[in-house]
C-alpha cells in the first residue's frame, strides 16, 4: 500500500542553523501538507501546498519557514534559522484532491533544536 | 478559538471493557476523522464520518456525529493494551482553500491488561 516517508526520523540541530525536512507524498496526490506538534500539544497545521505554490499558511509559518516541491516526488519544509522553540515532530501528509476525504500521514521527523 | 477538544484528556480501562472518547468543534466541516497516535509516533487514521453521516463503524470503532451539537464521539469496543494510544479528531473544512485538518487535544487512552 502507498505511503507518505519522511527522512530524517530524527534531526538534531544548534540553534540558528538551517534544517530541511524531506517528505515524499503519495504518487497520485495533489495537495501536501506540515504540521507539527510540540511534545505532549496538539498537532498544528502550518501550510498546505498545491499547484507548486503555497494555498494557506499559518501564523506559526513564518519567514523562518519555506517550502518547496524541488521534483516530481519530493516535498520539503526548510527551517532557516532554528529556534528552540522549533523543537517538535514534524508531520508530512498527501491527499489526492481537494474533493478527496482522508490526508495520509508520514511518520513524522522528529527535531531537536539544542 | 480552539476548534476540537476531547474529553477526556485521559482515560484508563481494563482490558475487555469498551472505551469511549468525544470531541467537540467549533466551525461548520466537510468531515471528521479520528486518528490515533502511539507515543512519539506517526498519526494513524482511523474512520471518517462525513456531515450528512451519524454513525459508522470500523470494526471494533464505532463513530457518531451531530453536527446541531457540533460533536462527536468514538467508541472502541473490548479494549486491549494495543488499543494504548493517545486519540485525536480532526475536522476538515472544504470552505477554506486548502482542506487542512484541524485537530483536537486528545485523548490519552490506558487500556491496562
Amino acid at each position: 500500500e502507498p505511503e507518505v516517508t519522511q527522512t530524517p526520523s530524527h534531526q538534531v540541530t544548534q540553534m540558528g542553523q538551517e534544517v530541511i525536512l524531506r517528505c515524499v507524498p503519495i504518487s497520485n496526490h495533489l495537495y501536501f501538507y506540515w504540521y507539527r506538534q510540540i511534545l505532549g500539544q496538539k498537532v498544528e497545521f502550518l501550510v498546505s501546498f498545491y499547484n507548486n505554490e503555497i494555498s494557506e499558511k499559518s501564523e506559526i509559518f513564518d519567514d523562518q519557514f519555506s517550502v518547496e516541491r524541488p521534483d516530481g516526488s519530493n516535498f520539503t519544509l526548510k527551517i532557516r534559522s532554528t529556534k528552540l522553540e522549533d523543537s517538535a515532530m514534524y508531520f508530512c501528509a498527501s491527499l489526492t484532491s481537494g474533493r478527496a476525504d482522508t490526508q495520509y500521514f508520514g511518520p513524522g521527523t522528529r527535531l531537536t533544536v539544542l | 478559538s480552539q476548534q476540537g477538544e476531547e474529553d477526556p484528556q485521559a482515560l484508563s480501562i481494563q482490558e475487555g471493557e469498551n472505551a469511549t472518547m468525544n470531541c467537540s468543534y467549533k466551525t461548520s466541516i466537510n468531515n471528521l476523522q479520528w486518528y490515533r497516535q502511539n507515543s512519539g509516533r506517526g498519526l494513524v487514521h482511523l474512520i471518517l464520518i462525513r456531515s450528512n453521516e451519524r454513525e459508522k463503524h470500523s470494526g471494533r470503532l464505532r463513530v457518531t456525529l451531530d453536527t446541531s451539537k457540533k460533536s462527536s464521539s468514538l467508541l472502541i469496543t473490548a479494549s486491549r493494551a494495543a488499543d494504548t494510544a493517545s486519540y485525536f479528531c480532526a475536522t476538515a473544512d472544504y470552505g477554506g482553500a486548502t482542506n487542512k485538518l484541524i485537530f483536537g487535544t486528545g485523548t490519552l487512552l490506558a487500556v491496562q491488561p
